[in-house]
């Protein structure tokens, strides 16, 4: 089953301006990380952020986590037309039988030049 | 440092015939997943594999899935007989043991006619 659920489903956006992306969860993890997907293709790993962590940043990437509220954001600031693609969330959580990252529905942004 | 290699990156069958998928991880990562990804839904965890043993098949239709990782490096993974809802991209990812990132293939995409 699907942990994490994406808000909004899409966004679309001008070059320049702000994307933010929500991510809600529903049970306890380890971290939550965010991953980018071009069309058609492999995802790529953009930023961890840990169960004790509130907020952090990677270049224009600006994650935080409320695990009070079960809930994460992924800004990205100054969006440019190649930052086109599929956002997933993902939770992780390491278990006695494992660890398992378990990923959301994504949020497909388009960056308009 | 090499990423994580799959073939075909392709494949178009019939339904009832059969198919298999080849990873190749990166070099001394220890776990190695196959995902399932129908399109515009986010990765499902099929099989996760640690050195050369099955960690978690939970999600693994065992009826006509298979999963392989006999040396504890490369893997392959096969469905027979394929059905249409089988239509999906299937992803290898690897990751170090103990750590949440993980490390994504380029897929093969599968249409099951």
């Amino acid at each position: 089953s699907q942990q994490g659920e994406e808000d909004p489903q899409a966004l679309s956006i001008q070059e320049g301006e702000n994307a933010t992306m929500n991510c809600s969860y529903k049970t306890s993890i380890n971290n939550l990380q965010w991953y980018r997907q071009n069309s058609g293709r492999g995802l790529v790993h953009l930023i961890l952020i840990r169960s004790n962590e509130r907020e952090k940043h990677s270049g224009r990437l600006r994650v935080t986590l409320d695990t009070s509220k079960k809930s994460s954001s992924l800004l990205i600031t100054a969006s440019r037309a190649a930052d086109t693609a599929s956002y997933f969330c993902a939770t992780y959580l390491m278990g006695t039988s494992g660890s398992r990252l378990t990923f959301g529905e994504g949020t497909q942004l388009t960056v308009n030049p | 440092e090499a990423g994580v290699a799959q073939s075909p990156r392709y494949k178009i069958i019939e339904k009832r015939q059969s198919v298999a998928f080849w990873c190749n991880p990166i070099s001394g990562h220890a776990t190695l997943y196959w995902y399932q990804q129908i399109l515009g839904q986010g990765p499902k965890l099929l099989i996760q594999f640690q050195n050369n043993g099955v960690v978690d098949d939970s999600q693994l239709p065992k009826d006509r899935f298979s999963a392989e990782r006999l040396k504890g490096v490369d893997s392959t993974l096969k469905i027979q007989p394929a059905k249409l809802e089988d239509s999906a991209v299937y992803l290898c990812a690897s990751s170090s043991e103990g750590r949440g990132t993980q490390y994504f293939g380029p897929g093969t995409r599968l249409l099951v006619l």
